[in-house]
């Protein structure tokens, strides 16, 4: 069975700082992985995808995210943050190994960045 | 545009009814799936299809009913065995193919369901 973890709920930073928001994942065979970012009353965004090569995955309005084996994480990151990143995101998490499988989501992080 | 349309935005049901929520893709995309987002607890999904006349439950599917009669629709039924249903409904699809499972998900912009 395949599980992905956000551990924070909400994730507080003043603007111009870096921020992280922290993902972990379970699946038994390669972890296809992927950051979704949501704004009030809409559908998910894509911000970046892990599926395989250089573990530091770079998308989009800055973002990166960095894809760590032996600790499964994939954290999000960011060297400066905006106001405008103040959103829900969510981490999701596929085995690339099964076929027919869909994906599954974290259950998100509300970013809030202060001026 | 290319984009998923999911209709009506909102959506007031009594208890006891059926209520079916639409989604509809002209992006060409073989996968079409369901989630439902409750306050949190992050999306949770209901039912997905990789091809057009298959389906497969997924992680809530008690009490929803789903149809793929056409690659671009995959309608999404609530039915009164649903015992909570008042959530966010959010539609999705995606290109299948090539790497199994690497393709990025659309969404649509959903619908919100109350129950009154």
């Amino acid at each position: 069975a395949q599980s992905v973890a956000q551990p924070e709920d909400q994730v507080k930073v003043a603007e111009g700082n870096p921020l992280t928001v922290k993902c972990t994942y379970s699946v038994s065979g390669n972890p296809y992985l992927f950051w979704y970012v949501q704004y009030p009353n809409r559908g998910l965004q894509f911000l970046l995808k892990y599926i395989t090569g250089d573990n530091l995955v770079k998308g989009s309005y800055g973002f990166e995210a960095e894809f760590n084996k032996s600790q499964t994480s994939f954290h999000l990151k960011k060297p400066s943050a905006l106001v405008s990143d103040s959103a829900l995101y969510f981490c999701a998490v596929r085995d690339g190994n099964q076929a027919g499988t869909a994906l599954i989501f974290g259950k998100g992080t509300t970013l809030s960045v202060s001026s | 545009d290319g984009g998923i349309t999911q209709s009506p935005k909102y959506l007031f049901r009594k208890e006891g009814q059926n209520v079916t929520l639409s989604c509809e893709q002209n992006l060409n995309h073989d996968a079409m799936y369901w989630y439902r987002q409750d306050p949190g607890q992050g999306l949770r999904l209901i039912y997905y299809s990789q091809i057009v006349n298959d389906f497969q439950k997924g992680d809530i599917a008690e009490g929803y009913s789903v149809s793929r009669e056409k690659k671009e629709s995959f309608p999404l039924t609530v039915t009164s065995a649903q015992k909570n249903p008042t959530a966010f409904y959010l539609c999705a699809s995606s290109i299948e193919g090539g790497r199994l499972g690497a393709n990025v998900l659309t969404f649509g912009a959903g619908s919100r369901l109350t129950v009154l």
